[in-house]
């Protein structure tokens, strides 16, 4: 069973918009997010994290959003630019990072 | 910039056969984490080491499946008799802390 979901497979984005990506979860014990970002041919690339006891967490660019009660994250990459093209990942873990589940991605296309 | 290296980076072979895969993670980094990927999918766990000791391992690894990090630092993983839904890329991750940090991957072909 999927316990993290990405519910949109690809995603379409002008260079200089916002780009939101989102990411259902249905393990209420999941404490730990985080967001990769993967170009093909190689492994994923860590972007940025929260943790369950705040709902923001901010890296320049990219913003992280979680809402525990709807379990659901989102990410925000703002502006989008033509190099942010790429497979993006959420994961979560329920035990302090003893153990991850991934998202089945969704890959996001930056239009200049 | 030593990342994470994984050894070899495709492996072709035919079913029944045993493939060993080895991973170096970035030096110090006390946590290792081994994952499948198939196309279309996101990484699946594994199995995960605490320097040398492995804490955790997937239901998804079963018993042709073993992995070792056997002084707590490179690690491999070993599928013996593989079979044809063992294709797949492996991909290795290492960290300190958290987050983890993966490499590039193993990527098996069995004919």
């Amino acid at each position: 069973d999927q316990q993290v979901k990405q519910n949109s497979p690809s995603l379409s984005v002008q260079e200089g918009r916002i780009s939101i990506l989102n990411c259902d979860y249905t393990n209420s014990m999941f404490d730990y997010f985080l967001w990769y970002k993967k170009y093909p041919a190689e492994g994923p690339t860590f972007l940025i994290s929260i943790s369950s006891i705040k709902d923001k967490n901010e890296d320049g660019r990219f913003t992280v959003f979680l809402n525990k009660s709807a379990k659901h994250l989102s990410l925000h990459i703002v502006p989008s630019q033509p190099g942010d093209s790429a497979v993006y990942f959420c994961a979560a873990s329920p035990n302090n990072g003893n153990q991850f589940y991934f998202g089945t991605g969704t890959s996001l296309t930056v239009i200049p | 910039d030593t990342g994470v290296s994984q050894d070899p980076r495709h492996k072709i072979t035919k079913r029944g056969q045993n493939v060993t895969f080895r991973c170096d993670p970035i030096s110090e980094h006390n946590r290792l984490y081994w994952y499948r990927q198939t196309l279309g999918q996101g990484p699946e766990f594994l199995t995960y080491f605490q320097n040398e000791a492995q804490l955790e391992k997937s239901r998804l690894l079963s018993d042709r499946f073993s992995a070792e990090r056997p002084k707590g630092s490179f690690s491999t993983l070993e599928i013996q008799r593989t079979e044809q839904g063992d294709s797949a890329m492996y991909l290795c991750a290492s960290g300190f802390d958290l987050p983890q940090h993966f490499g590039d991957g193993t990527r098996l072909s069995i004919l």
